[in-house]
């Protein structure tokens, strides 16, 4: 069965500093992965698909069917960029499949 | 446009207790869902609609029953209530058959 894992359940790191969070995936044909993100009181919402390869809010997300993995990243994490963020795989005509998500703490 | 909307927002039920949750979506999308939120479990999907007159099992099913009422309208319903259904409840839907999905704002139920 598709499994996505998100191996942090909650990441803090200083402003400015670099963030990585971290997603694989198992599945063996051509996947399609997303990032969503849940901002304190508001709904979930798609951050970025590897689809379109787009930089959203500074984030990036390149998908290594290597490594089976899909790691979102941004250079300079922002106090904005607190929020819960959730990995999720689509494969053929089934329904996505989320991670458990990692909540991203950025301190001042 | 609203997107999707659901009601109630807050709910608390004694266990035993019946209700349904709705969701409406003004996108014209034809694929709805319902998911649970809960700690440390992330989102779980209970069931979805690909279309119109259509409805499957998600991966957490037990204990819940959903209509897809016409295009707009998906609920869900609890006939049952026990306290492990206490969670957050997400309803979203997409264009297409599990494309890019649009969330609702949910609805927090407590169920004693």
């Amino acid at each position: 069965a598709q499994r996505v894992t998100q191996p942090e359940k909650l990441l803090s790191v200083f402003k400015g500093a670099p963030v990585e969070l971290k997603c694989n995936y198992s599945y063996s044909g051509s996947p399609e992965l997303f990032w969503y993100v849940q901002y304190s009181r508001q709904r979930l919402q798609l951050l970025l698909r590897h689809i379109s390869r787009e930089s959203i809010k500074g984030f990036t997300a390149d998908l290594n069917k290597g490594e089976t993995s899909f790691h979102l990243k941004k250079p300079f994490a922002q106090e904005e960029d607190s929020a819960m963020y959730y990995c999720a795989l689509r494969t053929g005509n089934t329904p996505l499949v989320f991670g458990k998500g990692t909540r991203l703490s950025v301190i001042a | 446009n609203a997107g999707v909307t659901q009601t109630p927002k807050f709910q608390v039920l004694k266990t035993g207790q019946s209700m349904t949750l709705q969701c409406a979506q003004d996108m014209n999308h034809n694929s709805m869902y319902w998911y649970r939120q809960d700690p440390g479990m992330g989102l779980r999907l209970i069931y979805y609609s690909a279309s119109e007159g259509t409805t499957d099992k998600g991966e957490v099913p037990n204990g819940y029953n959903v209509s897809r009422l016409n295009k707009r309208e998906f609920s869900l319903r609890l006939e049952s209530a026990a306290p492990s259904q206490t969670s957050v409840y997400f309803c979203a839907s997409s264009e297409e058959r599990h494309l890019e999905q649009y969330f609702g704002p949910g609805t927090r139920l407590t169920v004693t």
